[in-house]
């Protein structure tokens, strides 16, 4: 089955700069690819996503790139704001079948 | 909010009994998903629903079991409960185009489960 590595499990930027969080996937056939952001007390919600006939994705201060040789992808959150602070979650989807990385704590520092 | 409700937020309970946690999907939504979310853990997918059937089946334990009914609500019966099972348990929905799933799941807020 897929398997999905997340880093970093923790990351503190000062607000207004920037964070990436990097996944690596195992299963050249994953075809889609998620992240979400879990605010405390809430469930998972869906920020972006890109599928694997695009090399980019950017939706005002996040984007998502992908690298289909590498097996990895990438989310950047620019100009960072204190309500950006969350868990954030990649997943790769197999046979529509997501598989989550193991989170990153984002704290953004006043 | 996500449109899924689940049911009850928060459960404590002792080892050895069993409980069940319930789910209601977005209206219109075909197919739940159970995820485990254990202290540090990522989501770990347990099983999945289309329109009442078993469609995907992941790390689930023999002691849990799930089902969807006529009306597109799911429960998720855990039994002889034991004190790594203490986690968070989320339901979510997806929009399906045909059987297709499009890739977005919608999450609710969670049942927290304490064994004791």
């Amino acid at each position: 089955g897929e398997n999905v590595e997340q880093h970093p499990s923790t990351l503190s930027v000062q607000e207004g700069d920037s964070a990436v969080i990097k996944c690596t996937y195992s299963d050249s056939a994953s075809n889609y690819f998620p992240w979400y952001k879990q605010e405390l007390g809430k469930g998972p919600q869906l920020i972006i996503d890109i599928r694997s006939n695009v090399g980019e994705k950017k939706d005002q201060r996040i984007a998502v790139t992908l690298n289909k040789t590498a097996k990895h992808f990438s989310l950047h959150i620019t100009e960072t704001q204190p309500e950006d602070s969350a868990v954030y979650f990649c997943a790769a989807s197999l046979n529509e079948k997501l598989t989550f990385g193991t989170g990153t704590r984002l704290t953004i520092i006043p | 909010d996500s449109g899924v409700t689940q049911t009850p937020k928060h459960l404590i309970t002792a080892t050895g009994q069993r409980v069940t946690l319930r789910c209601s999907p977005r209206s219109g939504d075909l197919s739940v998903y159970w995820y485990q979310q254990s202290l540090d853990q990522g989501l770990q997918f347990l099983i999945q629903y289309y329109n009442g059937e078993e469609r995907a089946k992941g790390n689930i334990l023999e002691r849990f079991s799930a089902q969807q009914f006529p009306d597109l609500h799911s429960e998720l019966n855990l039994s002889s409960l034991e004190l790594g099972d203490s986690a968070l348990y989320f339901c979510a929905s997806s929009v399906e185009v045909g059987r297709v799933n499009t890739g977005e799941l919608f999450f609710g807020e969670g049942s927290r489960l304490t064994v004791l």
